[in-house]
């Protein structure tokens, strides 16, 4: 059974850094591209960033490009999203999900991060 | 950056035909993919490449795509349907994904 388990939201305040981690099983981790998508209680969901099977390239939203790190640990077979410089407008629902020809197939179930002072 | 865009809100009684509308600039020439979300949970998908249903979703769902719309279609809707949906494409240009804003559909 495929599983992805977000964790590591919280509260932070603005221009601080958190580190959101998404545990998986049930499939093969290097196989697969690997996404996160946010969304704002009660708004629609944004795509964040994408990082491809095997690490080598990354793609990010402008909104947080330079500013956020997608990145896999093979070992832990863990999906990361490292973010700096936190904003207000970052605090949102972080969901991982799995890539499957250009859609997501799995979703995690979410961890929510707030950004205030 | 492309852009897609739903109405807000749909609201039909139950036993009726649904359609949720998703805009984008010659949407027909990409691929689209619906999520059905309920409320505290993590979005599911329902219809991939247009039209294309995932295994146990029911046959009540399905999808179009021409010109400048997109339309995922639910018949005889039940109670169990009211959700947030949401369209996406994936952008060749940028090589980012795209959602829709989502469209809350009520069962009168």
């Amino acid at each position: 059974e495929v599983q992805l388990v977000e964790s590591g939201g919280g509260l932070v305040q603005p221009g601080g850094s958190l580190r959101l981690s998404c545990a998986v099983s049930g499939f093969t981790f290097s196989s697969y591209w690997m996404h996160w998508v946010r969304q704002v209680p009660g708004k629609g969901l944004v795509w964040v960033s994408r990082i491809n099977s095997d690490g080598s390239k990354t793609t990010y939203a402008d909104s947080v490009k330079g500013r956020f790190t997608i990145s896999k640990d093979y070992a832990k077979n863990t999906l990361y999203l490292q973010m700096n410089s936190l904003r207000a407008e970052d605090t949102a629902v972080y969901y991982c999900a799995r890539d499957f020809k250009r859609y997501f197939d799995y979703w995690g179930q979410g961890t929510l991060v707030t950004v205030s002072s | 950056s492309y852009v897609l865009t739903q109405p807000p809100s749909v609201s039909v009684a139950p036993g009726e035909t649904a359609r949720i509308s998703c805009g984008g600039n010659n949407i027909g020439s990409k691929s689209v993919h619906w999520y059905q979300q309920k409320p505290g949970q993590a979005p599911v998908l329902v219809i991939s490449y247009d039209n294309d249903r995932p295994s146990g979703i029911p046959e009540r769902f399905s999808g179009s795509n021409s010109g400048n719309t997109a339309t995922l279609t639910i018949s005889r809707v039940e109670a169990g349907d009211e959700a947030d949906y949401h369209c996406q494409v994936w952008d060749s240009s940028s090589d980012h994904w795209v959602f829709g804003g989502g469209t809350k559909l009520t069962v009168l």
